[in-house]
């Protein structure tokens, strides 16, 4: 298994532009979220997905959209990039609400 | 609005020492309490706590939870340098996602 994989890992963006944050999980998990990571603010939940098809927002969802067409892949949606997305990017993945969330090795952003 | 709230946020100590560490929680409709390790990539995760009192433990690692006075304490004993991380402790709660406190930065020095 390769667990929860996420693309790319670094990317650069200009104010403005969109771009696409790709996870992946192998592990046939029902549960996903996006959560961002700031310098001394712990991981905050962009949006989360209990199954296919479905998904609800989490803390901070201004500025993202998510969908989640199949069990295995949950993108993350930048619709116009603000210097206040600037940040590290983690999703994560569960089998149930009884077991842990596995996460993915991050996407580090950085909005210019 | 569900809080996570750590502490100390950093703390060094050498290697041998134990340390403590506290998360209290102010949260609707609880599920269960994770602690995870964070290096220099993604959290990996430790513990899970749902019921009160029962102590887990791994190897030099344990910890419980208090559901009545709402928090958490991770212990490690005999720390080594390779204990050095940010330990985040989160809750998950109805909405079957977790909130997070802002972490613990452990230094062990040789």
């Amino acid at each position: 298994n390769a667990g929860v994989t996420q693309t790319p890992k670094f990317q650069v963006l200009k104010t403005g532009q969109s771009m696409t944050l790709q996870c992946a999980q192998d592990m046939n998990h029902e549960y996903m979220s996006w959560y961002r990571q700031d310098p001394g603010m712990g991981l905050r939940l962009i949006h989360y997905s209990v199954g296919a098809g479905i998904t609800d927002q989490g803390e901070v969802p201004n500025g993202y959209n998510v969908s989640r067409s199949t069990t295995e892949d949950f993108p993350l949606r930048l619709l116009s990039a603000a210097p206040s997305q600037t940040s590290v990017y983690f999703c994560a993945s569960s089998r149930d609400r009884y077991n842990e969330q596995f996460f993915g090795p991050g996407t580090r952003l950085t909005v210019l | 609005e569900d809080k996570v709230v750590q502490s100390p946020l950093s703390l060094v100590v050498h290697e041998g020492d134990t340390v403590t560490l506290n998360c209290s929680y102010e949260v609707t409709n609880f599920r269960s309490l994770l602690w995870y390790k964070q290096e220099k990539k993604a959290p990996t995760f430790l513990f899970m706590l749902t019921s009160s009192g029962i102590e887990k433990k791994s190897g030099r690692l344990s910890s419980i939870l208090d559901k009545k006075e709402l928090f958490s304490i991770l212990n490690i004993t005999a720390t080594q340098t390779g204990d050095s991380a940010v330990y985040l402790c989160a809750v998950e709660t109805g909405r079957r996602a977790l909130t997070f406190g802002s972490g613990t930065r452990l230094q062990v020095q040789p």
